[in-house]
């Protein structure tokens, strides 16, 4: 089915260990984003990828890094994980220009031990 | 300052009463405005883009003040399924051809029989 798809929905790690979330979209989007949703913070923008093998940082993109080989996928991954980054992780994408805003996946819940 | 504000609520209502959420920006700059409707444990939805001439979809009307930085978003004869937070937000940086969109921390809403 078409769409944005995340995985895993949850993951309980333990601190220091390296985690990757992942992301995948069928609709040939040039871009995706990476959020992570935390109480007090709302939605704050990780990274971000405008096509494949290019990528950006967001507002609070340390201790994360990205990956975008192909066009569909664009992991996310915790280099060395912290409690801190106990979150909820969401991968969006959109067309170019977006007037019609970004497409987002079901999200993954991360926790860190 | 952040840059989207919102009330965060919770805001209580009647079914079938009508209500009102307001949203302030920072940037005068911002190009783009919409409102994103998110449940409980779920990804953000779009619910509608919102435009300088104030637009209506349905019970849900959306205005746009450039001068104040103001957005709002007028609920009529709410459902029990309008119940959800709802997220103010902005966009406009281009960051490598996309636009940026900016996250309130989101307004809570529960409606009840």
């Amino acid at each position: 089915d078409a769409g944005i798809t995340q995985s895993p929905r949850y993951k309980i790690t333990e601190t220091g260990r390296q985690v990757t979330l992942m992301c995948h979209q069928t609709w040939s989007h040039s871009y995706m984003f990476w959020y992570r949703q935390d109480l007090g913070h709302g939605l704050r923008l990780i990274y971000y990828s405008a096509a494949a093998d290019i990528t950006d940082k967001g507002e609070v993109p340390d201790g994360y890094v990205v990956s975008r080989s192909k066009t569909e996928n664009f992991p996310l991954t915790l280099e060395s994980a912290t409690r801190s980054q106990t979150s909820v992780y969401f991968c969006a994408s959109s067309e170019s220009r977006a007037e019609g805003g970004y497409t987002f996946g079901s999200g993954t819940r991360l926790t860190v031990v | 300052r952040k840059e989207v504000e919102q009330d965060p609520g919770p805001f209580n209502v009647p079914e079938g009463a009508t209500v009102a959420f307001n949203c302030t920006y920072s940037n005068s700059a911002s190009q783009s405005f919409f409102w994103y409707r998110q449940d409980c444990r779920k990804e953000p939805k779009l619910l509608m883009s919102v435009y300088s001439s104030g637009n209506e979809d349905g019970r849900f009307t959306a205005q746009l003040n450039r001068a104040s930085q103001y957005i709002s978003l007028l609920i009529r004869d709410s459902k029990l399924s309008d119940s959800a937070t709802y997220l103010c937000v902005v966009g406009g940086l281009l960051i490598q051809g996309a636009q940026k969109l900016v996250f309130g921390q989101g307004t809570r809403l529960t409606i009840n029989p």
